[in-house]
């Protein structure tokens, strides 16, 4: 079975970029799309990526995704940081066995 | 707009058994695999369970496999999970999910949860 680890958490001021990366235990980045979750307090989680770089409609082109095969991770940034932005992100990936895995997820502090 | 409800989370005795409903509508139900997916108080997210279009393909975390059975209704565009044997570690907020992917394998939309606790 393989894990995501995301960092627990990070902070940033607003108007600055930040990135929460992804890594992938084993198997590669590569082989399985990777999707992003946002989860605000008190609410269910939204899809702010998905197929590790792809924005559904809504979502401010002010989040991007992207894969790193050297570090077999992925990274969701987000630029132009809002107060609103403050939440939990997840990413989550899935392996040929049916193993669908979610990150342990990263609090994002917006100063 | 996409919209997915859920229903039948509360209070049940370790051991007891609980039945949750999705109910799905803004698009075409039969069309998409769906999941439930689980959070337990101040935890993270955890895959619980998906099923294919037609039923004929489900699977389950290892942690749940022999106590819940997910299963649909296309005719009336709704998701349930039978859950038996419940466990104090099956505490959690589950969300029903609309999936993606050639076997389900990531969520797009997600409802906004029913509260289940397994205490005595």
């Amino acid at each position: 079975n393989f894990m995501l680890t995301q960092p627990h958490s990070v902070s940033e001021s607003p108007g600055k970029t930040v990135t929460i990366s992804c890594t992938r235990s084993s198997g590669s980045i590569a082989s399985n799309y990777v999707q992003w979750y946002q989860q605000r307090p008190g609410s269910a989680p939204t899809t702010v990526i998905y197929e590790d770089n792809q924005r559904p409609s809504g979502v401010p082109d002010r989040f991007s995704g992207s894969i790193d095969s050297s570090s077999n991770s992925a990274s969701l940034t987000i630029s132009g940081l809002k107060t609103e932005d403050e939440a939990d992100y997840y990413c989550q990936s899935y392996d040929s066995s049916n193993r669908r895995v979610f990150g342990g997820g990263t609090k994002l502090t917006v100063l | 707009e996409v919209q997915l409800v859920e229903s039948g989370g509360g209070l049940v005795q370790p051991g007891g058994s609980l039945r949750l409903s999705c109910a799905a509508s803004g698009f075409t139900f039969s069309s998409y695999w769906m999941s439930w997916v689980r959070q337990a108080p101040g935890k993270g997210l955890e895959w619980v369970a998906n099923i294919k279009q037609d039923g004929s393909e489900k699977y389950y975390v290892d942690s749940v496999k022999g106590r819940f059975t997910i299963s649909r209704d296309n005719a009336k565009n709704s998701l349930y999970l039978q859950m038996n044997s419940l466990r104090a570690e099956d505490t959690a907020v589950y969300y029903c999910a609309r999936d993606l992917g050639d076997y389900g394998d990531y969520q797009d939309y997600w409802g906004q949860g029913t509260l289940v606790t397994v205490s005595s």
